[in-house]
């Protein structure tokens, strides 16, 4: 079956414009995750989402960014006013309602370069 | 947030058996390790989970002590497409947050 997908995979950006990045996750998944993944480095965590509970946001590095989940599906996380300090590759994950510990299922990420 | 240290990097040969051993010395009762494998523009991906003794799949085994502070993925007969970043994570997650770190990770390099 169709996996999660992210969109657009790849992104270029002026400093301090906004970007939008948008992830599909798999159908029937209830929790969702960013990351965010320096070259070359472990992933950063950014949000949580599962359910209809709120997110857990402890991982947004700055006011600048935020994400929303609309439905209980898509969701898209915005960087507003962009620096260079944000480019990376932001990767999305899904999972499973089945176990609350069900493994984590990955988009192949939006490298975002912020010029 | 449960900690875990892994090896930087190893390096192995086709055919061999890979062991990389992950420490998490603060592992707490309901946490889980799960390990991931991720190529070069792609997103990690699950190899093999367990929260105790031994778990054994089609890619890979996990071997888990009594005392659960540490954990090995175990490789059997690698191939060169192994070559791989792997991550050890500890942790779980639940309605409120999850509270497991994806640390640097593991590069490993098979040889012919």
């Amino acid at each position: 079956g169709a996996g999660v997908s992210q969109s657009p995979s790849n992104k270029v950006t002026e400093k301090g414009k906004d970007v939008e990045l948008r992830c599909d996750p798999i159908s029937g998944h209830t929790a969702l995750y960013w990351y965010r993944q320096s070259l070359g480095q472990g992933l950063e965590f950014l949000i949580y989402f599962q359910g209809n509970s709120a997110p857990d946001k402890s991982g947004l590095p700055s006011d600048r960014f935020s994400a929303e989940r609309t439905g209980g599906s898509v969701s898209t996380l915005t960087i507003q006013r962009t620096q260079q300090e944000d480019s990376a590759v932001y990767l999305c994950a899904s999972s499973s309602p089945d176990s609350l510990n069900s493994p984590l299922h990955f988009g192949n990420g939006t490298r975002l370069t912020v010029t | 947030l449960a900690k875990t240290t892994q090896p930087i990097s190893m390096d192995s040969y086709e055919g061999q058996e890979v062991n990389i051993t992950c420490s998490h010395n603060n592992i707490a009762t309901n946490d889980y390790i799960t390990w991931y494998q991720q190529f070069p523009s792609q997103g990690p991906r699950f190899i093999i989970q367990g929260y105790k003794t031994k778990v054994t799949n089609e890619v890979a085994s996990l071997f888990i002590p009594a005392d659960r502070k540490s954990s090995t993925l175990s490789l059997p007969r690698v191939s060169l497409s192994d070559t791989a970043v792997y991550y050890c994570l500890v942790g779980f997650r639940d309605n409120y947050g999850q509270n497991f770190v994806f640390g640097p990770g593991t590069r490993l390099s098979v040889l012919p």
